[in-house]
């Protein structure tokens, strides 16, 4: 079973910055087998960007994605007040297919 | 427009059984495997199960193993979850997703609002 680690918890930056999450997984997967969310208060989660597919349909592209083996990367690189949220890795390599626990994005 | 609604949640006793849908439309349903997630008051997401296009096959998370049911009909659109033996570590909103293909090995491109599941005594 993979487990997907997210770091840090939680992350407290201004609107312009750039933020970078970390999701990191105990056994080495392509990033073609993972994917980043997006979750709002009161919301479902939103599909941002995957190794399969690149940026989803509306995304822009301050949202990009990096990394391999054990250690993949989201970065927004100029925070917009609307990208303050949730955010969550997922692996559909090998069921069950797990997210991490989350990061959250918070405005300093 | 892709949509998914779920409906069934509600409040059961532990022990006791329900059943959730998720009605799709908008895309041609039989394409496209599909996934239940759920995420327990302020916490955050728990893949439940996932189930092949075409229904022929099925995946679950260890925590639900042999007490829920991942089920399709395509000639109504639909994904449904028996889910039995509730306990209270179930409680949860419950999501449908659609994988953006036809295998489970793909991200879940739309979601639908979710279906709140309450075990409780």
């Amino acid at each position: 079973e993979i487990v997907l680690t997210q770091s840090p918890g939680t992350l407290s930056l201004s609107p312009g910055e750039r933020a970078t999450l970390s999701c990191r997984a105990t056994q080495s997967l392509s990033n073609y087998y993972l994917a980043w969310y997006q979750q709002k208060p009161g919301q479902a989660p939103r599909l941002l960007i995957s190794g399969a597919s690149g940026r989803a349909t509306g995304i822009p592209d301050r949202f990009s994605d990096s990394g391999s083996g054990t250690d993949f990367t989201l970065t927004i690189s100029r925070l917009e007040p609307e990208d303050f949220a949730v955010y969550y890795c997922q692996q559909y390599a090998s069921s069950p297919y797990s997210f991490g626990q989350g990061t959250k994005l918070e405005i300093k | 427009e892709v949509q998914l609604v779920e409906s069934g949640g509600g409040l059961v006793q532990p022990g006791g059984s329900l059943r959730l849908s998720c009605a799709a439309s908008g895309f041609n349903f039989s394409n496209y495997a599909m996934y239940w997630v759920r995420q327990p008051p302020g916490k955050g997401l728990e893949y439940v199960s996932a189930i092949s296009y075409n229904g022929g096959s099925s995946y679950y998370a260890n925590s639900v193993k042999g007490r829920f049911t991942i089920s399709r009909d395509n000639s109504k659109n639909t994904l449904y979850l028996q889910m039995g033996s509730l306990r209270t570590e179930d409680m949860a909103v419950y999501y449908c997703a659609r994988v953006d293909s036809g295998s489970f090995r793909g991200p879940q491109d739309f979601w639908g609002q979710g279906t709140l599941v309450t075990v409780s005594s």
